[in-house]
Formats: C-alpha cells, sequence, structure tokens
C-alpha cells in the first residue's frame, strides 16, 4: 500500500521569506512523487515531479522539492513567497513500474504567505 | 496548452437520482482517471480506465458507479442513484502514454446531493 502524509494543515509565511510545506510517503517499491496546487474554485495544477534522477527537482512558479530517500520525504521549497502563492498544496505518490498507477494524495496543506 | 475540461461544473440533484459527469481528456492522452474530493478532505482515486476498459478501482467505485468512453473525445463518470455521501468534487485526470507519471486534472465538478 501507498500513502502520503502532510503533517501541517497550514503554513503562514511573510511574503519574500522561504517557504517550505513537508511531505513525508510510503510505498513498497520506487516512488514517484508529485505536488499539485489547487487554487479556490480550481481544480488541480501540476507543479513538479520526481521520477529518478537529481534528488533536486525544479518544476513551475519557482518552486521546487527535494526527493530524501533516506527520510522518505519530498518536501516543496520555494526561495521566496509571494502573495500569489497562497493556495492548498497537495503532496502524492505512486509506486513506480508497479501496476498501482493511481495516485495516492496527502490531505493537503493550505499555504497563506501574508504580505 | 492543451487541457482537461469538465462539464457541469456545478450538479445538484435529488438522493436517488442518476448523474452523468462529463470529461474530455487531453487529446493524446490513453490514460483516463476520476478521482473525487468530499469538503475538507483529501483527494481519493475512484477509477483508472485504459483501452477500453477500467484498469484498477477502488473499494468507492462500487456497483452504482461506472465509467464510459462513448466517443473518441469524452470520458464519463456515472453514478445510477446518487447518495447524499456521493457530494463531492468530481476531477477528471489523464495522461499520456509516454512520458507515462504526469496526471493532469480538469477543473472538477462539484456535485451536491439533497
Amino acid at each position: 500500500a501507498q500513502s502520503v502524509a502532510q503533517p501541517e494543515d497550514q503554513v503562514n509565511v511573510a511574503e519574500g521569506n522561504p517557504l517550505t510545506v513537508k511531505c513525508t510517503y510510503s510505498v513498497s517499491g520506487n516512488p514517484y512523487l508529485f505536488w499539485y496546487v489547487q487554487y479556490p474554485n480550481r481544480g488541480l495544477q501540476f507543479l513538479l515531479k520526481y521520477i529518478t534522477g537529481d534528488n533536486l527537482v525544479k518544476g513551475s512558479y519557482g518552486f521546487e522539492a527535494e526527493f530524501n530517500k533516506s527520510q522518505t520525504s519530498f518536501h516543496l521549497k520555494k526561495p521566496s513567497a509571494l502573495v500569489s502563492d497562497s493556495a492548498l498544496y497537495f503532496c502524492a505518490v505512486r509506486e513506480g513500474g508497479g501496476s498501482a498507477r493511481q495516485l495516492t494524495f496527502g490531505s493537503g496543506t493550505q499555504l497563506t504567505v501574508l504580505p | 496548452e492543451p487541457e482537461v475540461t469538465q462539464t457541469p461544473s456545478h450538479q445538484v440533484t435529488q438522493m436517488g437520482q442518476e448523474v452523468i459527469l462529463r470529461c474530455v481528456p487531453i487529446s493524446n492522452h490513453l490514460y483516463f482517471y476520476w478521482y473525487r474530493q468530499i469538503l475538507g478532505q483529501k483527494v481519493e482515486f475512484l477509477v483508472s480506465f485504459y483501452n477500453n476498459e477500467i484498469s484498477e478501482k477502488s473499494e468507492i467505485f462500487d456497483d452504482q458507479f461506472s465509467v464510459e468512453r462513448p466517443d473518441g473525445s469524452n470520458f464519463t463518470l456515472k453514478i445510477r442513484s446518487t447518495k447524499l455521501e456521493d457530494s463531492a468534487m468530481y476531477f477528471c485526470a489523464s495522461r499520456a502514454f509516454t512520458p507515462p507519471e504526469t496526471q493532469y486534472f480538469g477543473p472538477g465538478t462539484r456535485l451536491l446531493v439533497l
């Protein structure tokens, strides 16, 4: 079985400061990891993914995430937050190469960037 | 940039009624999915569809649910007899065969069962 934990329901950060949204995962094999963002009354927008290769992946809107196999984590980061980054962020995982192709999502973290 | 579209954006129905939620996946994609998100809860997988048949389904996807690709562009989710607990946001997603990893989501249909 695969699972994702996002330990923080809410993250507040001041504009211009760095932000981190935490995610840890559990899968039986190699993980494929994803971050999605959801703005109010909108669908899930793909931000970035880790499949293989460099542990630091860069995505849309200046976001990046670091895959840490020993800590089974995939934290989302941005060096300088914008008010427009305020949204609900979901981490998702699936087992790479396995038959279970569906994504398992975390419970989401509401990011609020304060002006 | 191509995107997944869904109709309607909102649907209100009476308990026991049938609803059909519609999705138009990205045109060259071959895998299709439905997920749902009950208000305030996490996004949950319902079903995946490939080559005109269900690939996987979750325990949520019981006999009241069905999916269909009636033509070359639409992908539908039917709930035969809606229950109050079916009220949720329903997301359609699609992905290409290669690279296979990224699922792209539609804007969702908010279903309210009264």
